[in-house]
């Protein structure tokens, strides 16, 4: 079956524009969770759903960063006014199901920030 | 505060010697751990997790409580376990059950 899908696979922006990062979940799944992977700082946990809600936004670095997911399904993260330090791999990551609690990830969005 | 600590950046042995991917972490509770595995050009994967207490591809970890580790072995390394390894904790308090990832090891088995 069809795993975890991230679009678009590469961004490039330019400071100060918004981005959208979209994730298309494993069918079923109902947990979803984005992390950011950057050099040096590895991969940190930025928010969690379980359905529609996000009873876990701690990661989220600043206020200019926000997610939301709709119908338990697609979920999308959106950067506003874009720093160099966004600069990173964003990973998106779905659990349910019968494999509770093993993530399954996606490929990842490649955020360049120029 | 939770933790995870890959003391190796990189690590490289040759073929069919033993490897040992060390982790230790720092939690209150009892976590879940969990070995993830990224091979070149391909997407984050589990490799193995405590509770489970089985044998992927050659690889164990065990969980020492005591010296808060899970550090992952091999008896005899293999050039097709070239990859990026991290190291993860689940917190169990807290239900997000969101993973918090050591800073990855990378490991080169060369022929």
């Amino acid at each position: 079956g069809a795993g975890v899908s991230q679009s678009p696979s590469n961004k490039v922006t330019e400071k100060g524009k918004d981005v959208e990062l979209r994730c298309d979940p494993i069918s079923g799944h109902t947990a979803l969770y984005w992390y950011r992977q950057s050099l040096g700082q590895g991969l940190e946990f930025l928010i969690y759903f379980q359905g529609n809600s996000a009873p876990d936004k701690s990661g989220l670095p600043s206020d200019r960063f926000s997610a939301e997911r709709t119908g338990g399904s697609v979920s999308t993260l959106t950067i506003q006014r874009t720093q160099q330090e966004d600069s990173a791999v964003y990973l998106c990551a779905t659990s349910g199901g019968s494999s509770y609690n093993e993530q399954f990830f996606g490929p990842g969005t490649r955020l360049t920030v120029l | 505060a939770q933790r995870v600590t890959q003391p190796e950046k990189l690590l490289s042995v040759f073929k069919g010697a033993p490897v040992e991917l060390k982790c230790n972490y720092s939690y209150s509770g009892s976590p879940e751990l969990f070995w993830y595995v990224q091979y070149s050009r391909q997407r984050l994967q589990l490799l193995l997790r405590h509770i489970s207490r089985e044998s992927i591809k050659g690889f164990t970890a065990d969980l020492n409580k005591g010296e808060t580790s899970f550090h992952l072995k091999k008896p005899f390394a293999q050039e097709e376990d070239s990859a990026m390894y991290y190291c993860a904790l689940s917190p169990t308090q807290g239900g997000s059950e969101k993973l918090v990832f050591g800073k990855g090891t990378k490991l080169t088995v060369n022929p």
